[in-house]
């Protein structure tokens, strides 16, 4: 695709419940990024993919999170056991390699959750 | 760890106004510095960036100068228009870290016409 493309938009669950999150990245980017973004705050950082292989899961606030990404290609956020407080717009981004000076990231729009 | 800090918003100017947007940054090694900006409804893009000491990146009349000297990448640009209405967040990034980006709070920029 022309971009990176998260899905659902939206996503309404009720505490308890588990939810997954997709990311598709832009084709060919070896760089993944999930990063979570509370209302009024800068996105940050949750974990980063090259390739297959999670390279830097250090910001995944607990273990009801976990994130895969089998292909390379597109990634699936897991939440288990959703609290209210992991509402919040989750962020993919994609780039070209992780380890390169400079490189841009490119942003999806992100899907909003809301844990009632 | 690493950290932005930016100016509080909103900001709010009326069109043709200059602008300045200050961020400042702490990071143990040499990072790369950026300006995403959020418009309403749409999501994060890049605006510029700075890879080493003393470059400036431009793009759309915005510029910023990546000084070394005080940890800083301040956001200017000379004439605002309604349509940069928006959300601007620095970040810093270092290869050595993944490229993962580390973003300030952000600053709601509100231009009058």
């Amino acid at each position: 695709g022309a971009g990176v493309s998260q899905t659902p938009s939206n996503k309404v669950t009720e505490k308890g419940k588990y939810v997954e999150l997709r990311c598709d990245p832009i084709s060919g980017h070896t760089a993944l990024y999930w990063y979570r973004q509370s209302l009024g705050q800068g996105p940050e950082f949750l974990i980063y993919f090259q390739g297959t292989g999670a390279a830097d899961d250090s910001g995944l606030p607990n273990d009801r999170f976990f994130a895969v990404r089998p292909e390379g290609s597109v990634s699936t956020l897991k939440i288990q056991r959703t609290e209210r407080g992991d509402s919040a717009v989750y962020l993919c981004a994609s780039s070209l390699a992780g380890g390169v000076d400079g490189t841009e990231a490119f942003f999806g729009q992100g899907t909003r959750l809301t844990v009632v | 760890g690493d950290s932005v800090t930016q100016m509080e918003g909103p900001v709010t100017l009326s069109e043709e106004a200059f602008l300045t947007i200050n961020c400042t940054y702490t990071a143990t090694g040499y990072p790369s510095l950026f300006w995403y900006v959020q418009y309403p409804g749409e999501g994060l893009q890049l605006l510029l960036k700075a890879t080493k000491a003393d470059d400036k990146g431009s793009n759309k009349g915005f510029e910023a100068t990546y000084r070394k000297e005080t940890t800083s990448f301040h956001l200017e640009k000379g004439s605002v228009q309604v349509s940069d209405s928006a959300v601007y967040f620095c970040a810093l990034s270092s290869p050595e870290y993944g490229n993962k980006l580390v973003f300030g709070a952000g600053t709601i920029l509100r231009v009058k016409s």
